[in-house]
């Protein structure tokens, strides 16, 4: 079973403009969460989705925004982009719904830099 | 809310040495624990997890034991190897956050040395 894919791995930017990054869950996992890692601040939750309705949100800005497609495939936005937004956005798929022991399966995230 | 507090690093050790990476967690209810690993230039894999008290995870020579007495979850391993290196992550979720939503401890970079 092909794992947690995401694109692109790789992403140029400049500060204002705004970026899709997009993350196609494992097949049957119909939960996915995005999460930022950054030196400083570490790992940090966005938000979630399941079944195309965002189930739990973060602590972050509302230029930061997502959504999740009928076949589980979802995508982050963030729009007038900053210099600190530079990060790796780590995409992860759960099988389940709730719960507290729910498995997460990470993508390789993609790498933006803001420039 | 919930959070996770890992030991500074980062940690260097000889091959064959003993590992400890100490993790407490602040949280209500009963979390379900979990360490992970980032190897570089990848996204983060799960390395063992515990759902209840007193429950210990192991997998590849690590293991960890879930104390809700002293709220911790240590990652340990007898003997390390060269391809031990790499970021390990405490985490929790559940306790105050519904789903899957996972808190993270600050990552303890692990070099190990022939």
């Amino acid at each position: 079973k092909a794992g947690v894919t995401q694109t692109p791995r790789y992403l140029i930017k400049t500060r204002g403009q705004q970026v899709t990054l997009s993350c196609s869950p494992i097949s049957g996992h119909r939960s996915v969460s995005w999460y930022q890692q950054t030196p400083g601040q570490g790992l940090q939750f966005l938000f979630e989705y399941f079944s195309e309705t965002q189930r739990n949100k973060g602590n972050f800005p509302g230029r930061f925004s997502g959504r999740q497609f009928s076949n589980s495939r979802s995508e982050m936005n963030v729009s007038t982009l900053e210099l600190g937004d530079s990060a790796l956005y780590l995409c992860a798929s759960s099988p389940r719904d709730s719960g507290s022991y729910n498995e997460q399966f990470f993508g390789p995230g993609t790498r933006l830099t803001v420039l | 809310g919930n959070s996770v507090t890992q030991m500074e690093g980062p940690v260097t050790l000889s091959e064959e040495a003993f590992l400890t990476i100490n993790c407490t967690y602040t949280a209500t209810g009963y979390p379900s624990l979990f360490w992970y690993v980032q190897y570089p230039g990848e996204g983060l894999q799960l390395l063992l997890k515990a759902t209840k008290a007193d429950d210990k995870g192991s997998n590849k020579g690590f293991e960890a034991t879930y104390r809700k007495e002293t709220t911790s979850f240590h990652l340990e391993k007898g003997s390390v190897q060269v391809s031990d290196s790499a970021v390990y992550f405490c985490a929790l979720s559940g306790g105050e956050t519904s789903g899957s939503r996972l808190t993270f401890g600050e990552g303890t970079q692990l070099t190990v040395n022939p």
